[in-house]
């Protein structure tokens, strides 16, 4: 079974508008973090924003947020007034602590695509 | 701060043949993780390296493989190519913070490895 699950394999959104891009997330393990990180086309992935588990405030940062759901095992990534910059990959990773096969489990991504 | 650097940044090889990639870690972080992404299967772990001795380890045949120096440089090698090893070939450095699951992982540009 998928561990984290990005069910949009595409988006367009107009310059300037604000995008929400989905996530979700499936573990057992009480203790966890989530990522996203953005991929442009050159290739080099770039962190993003991290959630611990037991953060009580969603993490923010600069434009970025994320809206994270813990009972529903949701942690969507919120862009606010996206920038033709922003068009990219995005992947949201999670990071089990107690789980002894101690990775980071990424998804399929979403590609985003910022129309001028 | 220098960030995570990897040679060479695009290799072409042969089936049969085999192939060494470099990574140096951020300064001071101690823990180097390899992961293969192709459009495919996305990005897969490979294995993580932390104090020169492997930590974890992906589902990749033995044909694949790792180490870490002392200095934390990492090396993975690739022996008998295949074509199915076509791939961005992306390493990640880790500080490993102590607090929990808050281990970003800051990746390098990757090496885009394509067999022929």
């Amino acid at each position: 079974a998928q561990k984290i699950t990005q069910t949009q394999p595409g988006m367009f959104v107009q310059e300037k508008e604000a995008v929400t891009l989905d996530c979700t997330y499936d573990t057992s393990d009480p203790s966890y973090g989530l990522f996203w990180y953005k991929q442009p086309s050159s290739g080099e992935m770039i962190f993003l924003i991290y959630q611990g588990s037991y953060d009580q405030q969603n993490a923010t940062e600069g434009r970025y947020s994320l809206n994270f759901q813990k009972a529903r095992k949701s942690a969507n990534l919120v862009i606010s007034a996206s920038q033709l910059g922003d068009s990219a990959m995005y992947f949201c990773a999670m990071r089990e602590v107690e789980n002894r096969d101690d990775k980071i489990i990424f998804g399929k991504g979403t590609r985003l695509h910022i129309l001028p | 701060k220098a960030g995570v650097t990897q040679t060479p940044r695009y290799l072409i090889k042969t089936r049969g043949q085999q192939v060494t990639l470099s990574c140096s870690p951020i300064s001071g972080h101690r823990s180097v993780s390899w992961y293969q992404q192709t459009p495919g299967q996305g990005l897969q772990f490979l294995f993580e390296y932390f104090s020169e001795t492997q930590r974890n380890k992906g589902n990749f045949p033995g044909r694949f493989s790792g180490r870490q120096f002392s200095n934390s440089r990492s090396e993975m090698n690739v022996s008998t190519l295949e074509l199915g090893d076509s791939a961005l070939y992306l390493c990640a450095s880790t500080l490993l913070a102590a607090s929990l699951g808050e281990e970003t992982q800051y990746f390098g540009p990757g090496t885009r490895l394509l067999v022929l």
